[in-house]
């Protein structure tokens, strides 16, 4: 079964300054896998996903992540974080087609949170 | 343009009752799921349905049963509310099954309680 580890329960960091969540993820073919953000009350957000192809993926609100196959990971960048990204934000893995299931399995999330 | 809708918002049970978790959605999704959030455990899917009149098990469906007569529509109902059921729950939906190639869209999520 496919697994997420975000290693990160909290991160603080500065406005302006850059920003990477890790995220590793087990899955025995080649995982589809996202990011989700969940503002403080509020339900997910997608932020960005992989399929295939580039392994370079930019998302909304300036996300960008990065697939690298050889260290099973997904990580989560931005160049310059906003006070509006003070949030939580979780990696998945879903079940590619075939496979017999349609479910994401979550990390257990990041917190975010941004000093002015 | 609502997206996925959940009532309530908020709910406190007391241990053994019962209440339905309501959930629509109005995007003609054939995908919908019910997920719980506890903190610092991620979600985890309860219940999802391929399309009406189909639902199966997700990881965590004990103390949970769900029904989907539309294609709109996709209630939780919990029986015998018990303390380990204190959570967020949320619903989502997607056009294609939310583990592949697809957004999965969320509702903002009920906070049941049961003391």
């Amino acid at each position: 079964a496919q697994s997420v580890t975000q290693p990160d329960i909290h991160i603080t960091v500065s406005e302006g300054a850059s920003l990477e969540l890790r995220c590793n993820y087990s899955y025995g073919a080649t995982p589809y896998l996202f990011w989700y953000v969940q503002s403080p009350g509020q339900g997910l957000q997608l932020l960005l996903k992989y399929f295939s192809g580039d392994t370079l993926v930019q998302g909304i609100k300036g996300f960008e992540a990065e697939f690298k196959r050889s260290q099973s990971s997904f990580n989560l960048r931005k160049p310059s974080v906003h006070w509006s990204d003070a949030a939580e934000y979780f990696c998945a893995v879903g079940t590619p087609p075939g496979a017999g299931s349609y479910q994401l399995t979550f990390g257990k999330g990041t917190k975010l949170s941004v000093i002015p | 343009n609502a997206g996925v809708t959940q009532t309530p918002k908020f709910r406190i049970l007391k241990i053994g009752q019962s209440m339905t978790l309501q959930c629509t959605q109005d995007m003609n999704h054939n995908y919908m799921y019910w997920y719980r959030q506890d903190p610092g455990m991620g979600l985890k899917l309860i219940y999802y349905s391929v399309g009406a009149g189909i639902t199966d098990k997700g990881e965590v469906p004990n103390g949970y049963n769900v029904s989907r007569s539309t294609t709109e529509d996709f209630p939780l109902r919990l029986e015998l509310a018990a303390p380990s059921q204190t959570s967020v729950y949320f619903c989502a939906s997607s056009s294609t099954g939310v583990g592949m190639n697809t957004e999965a869209f969320f509702g903002q999520g009920t906070r049941l309680t049961v003391v």
